[in-house]
């Protein structure tokens, strides 16, 4: 069964910085592209950014350009956000999502939980 | 960027009856999905490049459209449709998501 857990939410003070993680199981995690998603409480779904495959190539929403980096770690299965110069406007649910393809840009066959991400003082 | 706006908000529909949703695009796209979310859980792939049902997903699911103007059709609701459904594109970055349809019971 295919299976992605997210951590690393949590309360954090406007300006200061977090880690999301994303552990996979069930398939190989090496083989597929990957992405973020966050929904703020009450709005859609927002896509946040993504990565190919071998974590050679990435995509940025413009809001979190230059803020946000994901990565991948294949050795361990596991897909990661650092999230640094954080905002009230970043307060949100942030999902874990596999694509269908090595390459990303395209739909996600599979979501995790999500994490609650918290700014405020 | 391709803005996607899904209507209505908020369907009121009895169980046994047929649910329409609608996904518009402010540009042709070709590829678009329906996701299902239920709350406290992952949400769900329905449907992919506009018509294809993801695996698993019953028959009574079906996607259809072109250009601009999608919809998910759910033929027969049973209780366990009642959900949040939402759309994608990943026509081209960023990938954008409309900003959904509560499917309740009337």
């Amino acid at each position: 069964e295919v299976q992605l857990l997210e951590s690393g939410g949590g309360l954090v003070q406007p300006g200061g910085s977090l880690r999301l993680s994303c552990v996979a199981s069930g398939f190989t995690f090496s083989s597929y592209a990957m992405s973020w998603v966050r929904q703020a409480p009450g709005k859609g779904m927002e896509w946040v950014s993504s990565i190919n495959f071998s974590g050679s190539n990435t995509h940025y929403a413009d809001s979190e350009k230059g803020r946000f980096t994901i990565s991948r770690d294949n050795s361990r299965n596991t897909l990661y956000l650092q999230m640094n110069s954080l905002g009230a406007e970043d307060t949100a649910r942030y999902f874990c999502t596999k694509s269908t393809a090595f390459s990303s840009g395209w739909h996600s066959d599979c979501w995790g939980q999500g994490t609650l991400v918290t700014v405020s003082s | 960027e391709v803005v996607m706006t899904q209507s209505p908000a908020t369907l009121s529909v009895s169980p046994g009856e047929r649910a329409t949703l609608s996904c518009r695009s402010s540009q042709t796209i070709t590829k678009l999905a329906w996701y299902q979310h239920k709350p406290g859980q992952a949400p769900r792939l329905l449907i992919y490049g506009t018509s294809t049902r993801a695996t698993g997903i019953p028959a009574r699911f079906s996607g259809s459209g072109s250009g601009t103007e999608f919809t998910l059709t759910i033929g027969s609701l049973q209780s366990e449709d009642f959900a949040v459904y939402f759309c994608q594109q990943y026509n081209s970055w960023p990938l954008t998501f409309g900003g959904g349809t509560k499917v309740e019971i009337k």
